[in-house]
């Protein structure tokens, strides 16, 4: 079992729909978790990072972890064709000194 | 503008040939990752660095993969012999540390014929 799980999609939805993007890691210790965007032919750019459980909001996008789930969510409100890119949840491990390590993303296509 | 920078952005290589990747960390960063992206298995870690010291490199197969980091402003991911099985996308990434955001270059995509 991979540490942090991701559906790889894809996901299609019309412009202006809430779009709920979803991890589970495996490792109860986990205490930071980032969401990476990842437009076409690009590097993954840090989005959103949060620390231990609850909500971060900014903007349009809310980071929520359920630590008692082992879940990570992100959502996009009011979602734009330019949302359209593959999402990547990342943990740095347990301690935090640990490389990321990745799920495999989740490619979102906003349709205008 | 600090970013990090990879060379080549595209190899096309055939399989035997020796490949080698080049990448330049943003100033001030002591923490270098090397990451290989498939469809399949998404981004794998290969090998990462702490101020140029090589920290883990258990992701790399041994045998034909190198990494090595010959100055502060260089590191370098070599594979020799190249195999059709080693196409993908090669991410360079460096961060302040281990548990702060990682800044990725644009990649090198690898095809191996």
């Amino acid at each position: 079992q991979k540490e942090v799980e991701q559906d790889p999609g894809p996901l299609s939805v019309p412009e202006g729909a809430i779009v709920s993007l979803n991890c589970t890691y495996s490792n109860s210790a986990f205490q930071y978790f980032m969401w990476y965007r990842q437009y076409s032919r690009k590097g993954p750019e840090l989005l959103m990072y949060t620390y231990s459980s609850g909500n971060k909001e900014d903007g349009r996008f809310t980071a929520q972890v359920d630590k008692s789930s082992k879940y990570i969510s992100l959502f996009i409100r009011d979602s734009q064709p330019s949302d359209s890119a593959t999402y990547l949840c990342a943990s740095p491990g347990p301690s935090g000194n640990t490389p990321l390590v990745f799920g495999k993303g989740t490619r979102l296509s906003v349709i205008a | 503008d600090a970013r990090v920078t990879q060379t080549p952005r595209h190899k096309v290589t055939e399989m035997g040939q020796e490949v080698t990747m080049r990448c330049q960390p943003i100033l001030g960063h002591n923490t270098v990752f090397w990451y290989r992206q498939t469809m399949m298995q998404g981004l794998e870690l290969l090998a990462y660095f702490r101020n140029r010291a090589p920290l883990d490199d258990s992701g790399m197969p041994k045998d034909r993969f190198s990494a090595e980091m010959p100055d502060a402003t260089l590191a370098t991911l070599k594979i020799q012999p190249s195999e059709p099985r080693d196409s993908a996308v090669y991410f360079c990434a460096s961060a302040p540390g281990l548990n702060t955001e990682a800044f990725f270059g644009q990649g090198t995509r690898l095809t191996v014929v």
